[in-house]
């Protein structure tokens, strides 16, 4: 139990275009999701805590006009990154949380790399 | 401020034990989380300790002392498959994972 899903797994875009990544819990309805973004050889870095039907709280210094995030049902968030830039390259892991200990089960992830 | 601590890297021997110590501070504490996370893949859940003591699952076991701001997961007969970075996460408050840079574990024959 406990699946979450995130599609694509790896995304390669022109630099300016906008990519969605979606996130699924599979077996479970997930109040709160959450969306990291994590550098090569560094920790995850929470980007921004979303709730269903309302809008997601980001962190300090996470552009929300550019992180677009959307948790439209209690199975599925998506995080638009618009007008992407090279920089934007990275490990991008989304995380549903389950049960009453906190726990977080974490997606696949979803690489992209901006050209 | 919120900091948790552990080491940056260690090596161990296949078939052998290691300890992997974690300390925090953050503002409230509910609980300190274990993860894996092997290369390019994303963190998987090992063990979540909320009260003081050792708690043990298979090959691994996680200890807690919430008086002393400190963790440690311990894993015992290593095995190759377990060269992974090995992540600590309190949760503080507001019921926030807080997360370490983690410890890279490589294990060598």
């Amino acid at each position: 139990g406990a699946v979450v899903s995130q599609h694509p797994s790896r995304v390669i875009c022109k630099s300016g275009t906008s990519v969605k990544i979606e996130c699924r819990s599979l077996d479970f309805q997930a109040t709160t999701m959450f969306w990291y973004r994590q550098f090569p050889k560094q920790s995850l870095m929470l980007m921004a805590t979303s709730n269903e039907g309302s809008k997601a709280t980001y962190e300090q210094g996470v552009e929300k006009d550019k992180f677009l995030i959307n948790h439209a049902s209690l199975t599925l968030s998506t995080l638009t990154v618009t007008s992407a830039h090279p920089e934007d390259s990275s490990f991008y892991i989304c995380s549903a949380g389950a049960g009453d200990r906190y726990e977080q089960y974490f997606g696949p992830g979803t690489r992209l790399t901006v050209t | 401020g919120q900091n948790i601590d552990q080491p940056t890297e260690m090596t161990a021997t296949e078939g052998a034990i290691v300890q992997i110590n974690c300390t925090y501070q953050t503002s409230g504490f509910n609980g300190l989380f274990w993860y894996q996370q092997h290369a390019g893949e994303a963190p998987t859940f090992l063990s979540y300790n909320v009260l003081d003591g050792l708690e043990e699952k298979g090959r691994f076991s996680s200890f807690l002392s919430r008086s002393k701001g400190y963790s440690y997961l311990l894993l015992k007969e290593l095995q190759m498959k377990d060269s992974a970075s090995y992540l600590c996460a309190s949760l503080d408050s507001n019921y926030q994972l807080i997360w370490g840079a983690g410890t890279k574990l490589i294990i060598k024959p």
